[in-house]
């Protein structure tokens, strides 16, 4: 089945302790981007990437950093997370200006 | 920064009704379109892609897609209760722009 997985789906940590969610597809995308969706505020991209090694900044990336190494894995990496990133995130795949296909996402709770 | 805008609902409508959502975009350069269906809590889902002008048919679903006037409509006949969603529009950009810009989604309410 072609998905696109994440994990954890929850999370509740504390302020300061760094933490990966994880993001992985199987329908050999190229491009892979995250999302974080705050009520009122929508879909935001956090960083993205067009292929292996390569990845850029998306409209919010502060706090936030990524590694490509691999086609299919595309990790999010909170090193101090702080109460502001409280949110649920979305990893996503697909085409830069064409179609996406989101994870189920991950709901983070910082304390 | 381009713009996707798309009234924020709730939109209701009684069960077996067509559903009418609308966006519009803020540029002529645009080439796709994409609409989104999100449950409460859940990731979004594609539902329909629309690249030219005219109307797009998917099963109860019509995309129409107007470049002229910068408006792109989803159409959902004979819409049930498991309809109720929140439904994003979505546009692809050129002009550098490596992602799709998304609206904040319009409330769709189905009632019986």
């Amino acid at each position: 089945e072609a998905q696109v997985t994440q994990n954890p789906r929850y999370l509740i940590t504390v302020t300061g302790k760094k933490l990966t969610v994880t993001c992985s597809q199987n329908m050999n995308h190229e491009y892979m981007s995250w999302y974080r969706q705050d009520p009122g505020l929508g879909l935001r991209q956090i960083y993205y990437s067009m292929n292996v090694e390569v990845t850029d900044k998306g409209d919010v990336p502060e706090g936030y950093k990524v590694s490509r190494k691999e086609k299919r894995n595309f990790p999010l990496i909170l090193e101090s997370p702080s109460p502001n990133q409280t949110s649920l995130y979305f990893c996503a795949s697909g085409i830069p200006r064409g179609e996406q296909y989101f994870g189920p996402g991950t709901r983070l709770t910082v304390t | 920064q381009k713009e996707v805008e798309q009234n924020s609902g709730p939109l209701s409508v009684p069960e077996g009704a067509i559903a009418s959502l609308n966006c519009t975009y803020s540029d002529r350069g645009s080439q796709s379109f994409f609409w989104y269906r999100q449950y409460s809590g859940k990731s979004p889902e594609l539902i329909m892609s629309i690249y030219s002008n005219g109307d797009k048919e998917d099963g109860r679903f019509t995309a129409q897609l107007n470049k002229a006037s910068q408006y792109v409509s989803l159409l959902i006949r004979d819409s049930q209760p498991s309809d109720s969603a929140t439904y994003l529009c979505a546009g692809g950009f050129s002009g550098g722009y490596n992602k799709l810009i998304f609206g904040a989604g319009t409330r769709l309410a189905v009632h019986p």
